[in-house]
């Protein structure tokens, strides 16, 4: 079963513009990470949040993470053609005798026009 | 430069005929996974390994069947059994259990290999 669901399925902006994209979860979770995929590649790490964190930033790119209410969100700003691409969320809820293991959202489609 | 490789980037599958994807990482990373992805959709896990000589069963492990003799290889059967198999296979590692914060890593993925039946 998906653990994360993704909103929007597909998101549409102009280059320059913000890009806002949410998770939403259902269990607890060890920490959340957030992916990006090129069309007929693999997947590219963005950022990773931990569950006793609130906000991170990377660049272009902030991650916040509500715990109480199980979401967090991905921000990119003043977006590139480059940035398009799907986002996945993912989040894991390895212990330290199991290790990691990410359950994947379906991901946003984002498009950003020259 | 370190990083996974997957192999063949296209494969081809007969009726009846098992098939097996490689999955070769130089990370020195204890901990590979191999995922499925469909059209439009998300990665569903099919196995996942954490350390050489042991691994375990992921959400989709039915028509699968996995081997984790070294510590840099993680090979995927797709046996017959497996009656669905077109999809793009996306192989991963992570650090594991060497790494001082478990369960606070990222993975790594090679690009993929696509499976389409004949």
């Amino acid at each position: 079963s998906q653990q994360g669901e993704e909103d929007p399925q597909a998101l549409s902006i102009q280059e320059g513009e913000n890009a806002t994209m949410n998770c939403s979860y259902k269990t607890s979770i060890n920490n959340l990470q957030w992916y990006r995929q090129n069309s007929g590649r693999g997947l590219v790490h963005l950022i990773l949040i931990r569950s006793n964190e609130r906000e991170k930033h990377s660049g272009r790119l902030r991650v916040t993470l509500d715990t109480s209410k199980k979401s967090s969100s991905l921000l990119i700003t003043a977006s590139r053609a480059a940035d398009t691409a799907s986002y996945f969320c993912a989040t894991d809820q390895g212990r330290e005798t199991s290790g990691s293991r990410l359950t994947f959202g379906e991901g946003t489609q984002l498009t950003v026009n020259p | 430069d370190g990083g996974i490789t997957q192999s063949p980037k296209y494969l081809f599958r007969k009726e009846g005929q098992n098939v097996t994807l490689s999955c070769e990482q130089n990370l020195n990373h204890d901990a590979m996974y191999w995922y499925r992805q469909d059209p439009g959709q998300g990665l569903r896990l099919i196995y996942y390994s954490q350390i050489v000589n042991d691994f375990q069963k992921g959400d989709i492990a039915e028509g699968y069947s996995v081997s984790r003799e070294k510590k840099e290889s993680f090979p995927l059967t797709v046996t017959s059994a497996q009656k669905n198999p077109t999809a793009f296979y996306l192989c991963a590692s992570s650090m594991g259990f060497t790494a001082g914060d478990r369960g606070n890593q990222p993975q790594h993925f090679g690009d993929g290999t696509r499976l389409s039946i004949l």
